[in-house]
């Protein structure tokens, strides 16, 4: 079974421009949530779509939105970036049983560097 | 509000000793407990979990340790490799809303 899958892997952008990542979660998974994890910070929860709805958010700014496609394949979008976007973006999926036991499984992350 | 919090932000040991981190909880609706471990530019990885209906978890090297009166997990590893070294990541799920809840982190330092 192929992992979650993030492209792009690493992301060059200047301030002010807007960015798109995508993540493709594990065949069967209909949850999907992002992270951000700065240097030296814990993971910071954003979003989490299920079944294309948002279902959770974190505490962001509206410059970060994202959305889920009924493939449950999800993307991220920030707008008007800024120097402190700079991060590492993890995507990560879970099946959403219900099961007390499940797990989450993230992606290899989208390293984004604002200049 | 940290629902999970893990207080040391570093630890560093020797090769072949004993790692203990630690993380606590607030939330008495957290039923299931699992920690993930980070290398550099990667996403984390899933090491080991713990139901709340139990008090111990052992899987190789690595045992959870579970005590819900205190709120308190830990995550013992032994013996401590170079390889271990990483950041270690408690998280916990709430039974209710199903959400994960992820602590600020433990860096682990093995040290040949």
């Amino acid at each position: 079974k192929a992992g979650v899958t993030q492209t792009p892997r690493y992301l060059i952008k200047t301030r002010g421009q807007q960015v798109t990542l995508s993540c493709s979660p594990i065949s069967g998974h209909r949850s999907v949530s992002w992270y951000q994890q700065t240097p030296g910070q814990g993971l910071q929860f954003l979003f989490e779509y299920f079944s294309e709805t948002q279902r959770n958010k974190g505490n962001f700014p509206g410059r970060f939105s994202g959305r889920q496609f009924s493939n449950s394949r999800s993307e991220m979008n920030v707008s008007t970036l800024e120097l402190g976007d700079s991060a590492l973006y993890l995507c990560a999926s879970r099946s959403f049983s219900g099961a007390t036991n499940e797990k989450l499984f993230f992606g290899s992350g989208t390293q984004l560097s604002v200049l | 509000d940290q629902q999970v919090k893990q207080n040391s932000p570093s630890l560093s040991v020797q090769e072949g000793r004993i790692s203990i981190l630690n993380c606590d909880y607030t939330n008495s609706m957290f039923d299931y407990f699992l920690w993930y471990k980070k290398y550099p530019a990667e996403g984390p990885t899933f090491l080991i979990s713990i139901s709340s209906i139990k008090d111990k978890n052992e899987d190789g090297r690595f045992t959870v340790f579970l005590n819900k009166s205190a709120k308190h997990l830990s995550l013992h590893i032994v013996p401590s490799q170079p390889g271990d070294s990483a950041v270690y990541f408690c998280a916990a799920k709430d039974n209710y809303g199903q959400n994960f809840v992820f602590g600020p982190g433990t860096r682990l330092s093995v040290l040949p």
